[in-house]
């Protein structure tokens, strides 16, 4: 079995700062590692994803993680964020050999980006 | 329709009724997954299915709920006998296969009075 955590509940950051949103994981397997946002009242949307090779994966909207495997750590960052951005971040995290079929999530992050 | 379809969006119902939740996937999607996001919670998975079985449905809290997807295409969340505890958004998703992207639907928000 998989889990994550996600230790910061919210983050408050000025527009275009740089943020980093935290994200442990714990398995005894290989896994796949996942973003997903959530902006108000729109379903979830997967902004990046590690499967395997380079260890820095970049998404969208200017977004990156780098997969680290020995602090089992997948720490989402961007160089500046914009209003638009404010959104529910979730970590997740899925057992390789099962590809998307069955998602542990974070208890996910709240971003504010203040004007 | 372009994106995972689900109805209600909202849905209000008493203690100890039945209720169903349904989702219409993306035409062609295969794979079909339910889950179940709590206030101040991530998602956690309930059920999924590829082609019509349900092919892992571990999630499922107890056997009153219960998930079918009889063609392949839309499924039914169905729970019987609710309890406020139920009270949740439900999520659907769906993906080509299991190894491609699932896009997920914007939930029916369930609230048991």
């Amino acid at each position: 079995a998989q889990s994550v955590t996600q230790l910061d509940s919210q983050v408050p950051v000025f527009e275009e700062a740089p943020v980093e949103l935290r994200c442990n994981y714990s398995s005894s397997v290989s896994v796949y590692l996942f973003w997903y946002v959530q902006y108000p009242n729109q379903g979830l949307q997967l902004l990046l994803k590690y499967l395997s090779g380079s260890t820095l994966v970049k998404g969208i909207n200017g977004f990156e993680a780098e997969f680290n495997k020995s602090q089992t750590s997948f720490h989402l960052r961007k160089p500046s964020v914009h209003i638009s951005d404010t959104a529910e971040y979730f970590c997740a995290v899925s057992d390789a050999s099962g590809g998307y079929q069955k998602v542990t999530f974070g208890t996910g992050t709240k971003l504010q980006v203040i004007p | 329709g372009a994106g995972v379809s689900q109805t209600p969006s909202n849905k209000v119902t008493e203690k100890g009724k039945y209720v169903e939740l349904r989702c219409d996937p993306i035409s062609g999607h295969t794979a079909l997954y339910w889950y179940r996001q709590s206030l101040g919670q991530g998602p956690e998975f309930l059920i999924y299915f590829q082609g019509t079985g349900a092919a892992d449905d571990s999630g499922l809290p107890n056997d009153r709920f219960f998930a079918v997807r009889p063609e392949g295409s839309v499924s039914t969340l169905k729970i019987q006998r609710t309890e406020r505890g139920d009270s949740a958004v439900y999520l659907c998703a769906s993906s080509r296969s299991i190894d491609t992207e699932a896009f997920f639907g914007q939930g029916t928000r369930l609230t048991v009075v």
